[in-house]
């Protein structure tokens, strides 16, 4: 089976931040890479598919990238909405998660 | 408007069963494979089980952590999907997530609102 080893579990910062979020996978996934973004007590939601492409309707501050076997979410500018926990998904494992929050 | 919703959560004995059901809405119910996705108190995302479209067989998979005690089938008719999940265990208790997926590879770009399994005495 692949592993996902997703990095950091959590993460500080502030409004306007540029905050980084990894994901690696124990071999070659390809572009078969999907990040999710669960706010408290709400369902997951798709942010991105395939390592970079961004879900309909999902702002521009959100991309993704990476191939292979390291990949990268990125959110340009934090903003207070979105304070979450963050999941990446190769195939039917997810990530272990990383908990976003406001300094 | 794609709508998931899922009902029959509670509270049950260990060993006990229960049969949790996803009402979809919203879209063609049978060309897209469902998933269940669970999540522990505090915990992170573990993906349950699937079963595939008619058109890919209708064939379902598990987690090892499950399989051989849940099953999941569905109504295309009724556009449902159902679990049921017998011989339960208190590691069993989780919120449980149906979502919608797509037969040619693990996407699960819809979710309904999770109901609430509690596994204890």
């Amino acid at each position: 089976d692949i592993q996902m080893t997703q990095s950091p579990s959590s993460l500080s910062a502030s409004v306007g931040d540029r905050v980084t979020i990894t994901c690696q996978a124990s071999q070659d996934i390809s572009n078969y890479l999907n990040w999710y973004q669960q706010k408290p007590g709400k369902a997951p939601k798709l942010l991105i598919y395939d390592a970079s492409n961004l879900e309909t309707g999902v702002p521009s501050r959100f991309s993704g990238s990476g191939s292979g076997t390291d990949f990268t979410f990125t959110i340009s500018s934090l903003q207070p909405e979105d304070i979450a926990t963050y999941y990446c998904q190769q195939s039917y494992t997810f990530g272990q998660g990383t908990k976003l929050e406001i300094k | 408007e794609v709508q998931l919703v899922e009902s029959g959560g509670g509270l049950v004995q260990p060993g006990r069963s229960l049969r949790l059901s996803c009402t979809a809405s919203g879209f063609t119910f049978g060309d897209y494979a469902m998933s269940w996705v669970r999540q522990a108190p505090g915990k992170g995302l573990e993906w349950v089980g699937f079963i595939r479209s008619k058109a890919y067989g209708g064939t379902t998979e598990y987690a090892a952590s499950v399989k051989g005690r849940f099953t999941i089938s569905r109504d295309d008719s009724k556009s449902i999907a159902y679990l049921q999940m017998n011989s339960l265990k208190t590691e069993d208790t989780a919120v449980y997530y149906c979502t919608r997926d797509q037969d040619y590879g693990a996407l699960f770009d819809y979710w309904g609102q999770g109901t609430l399994v509690t596994v204890s005495s």
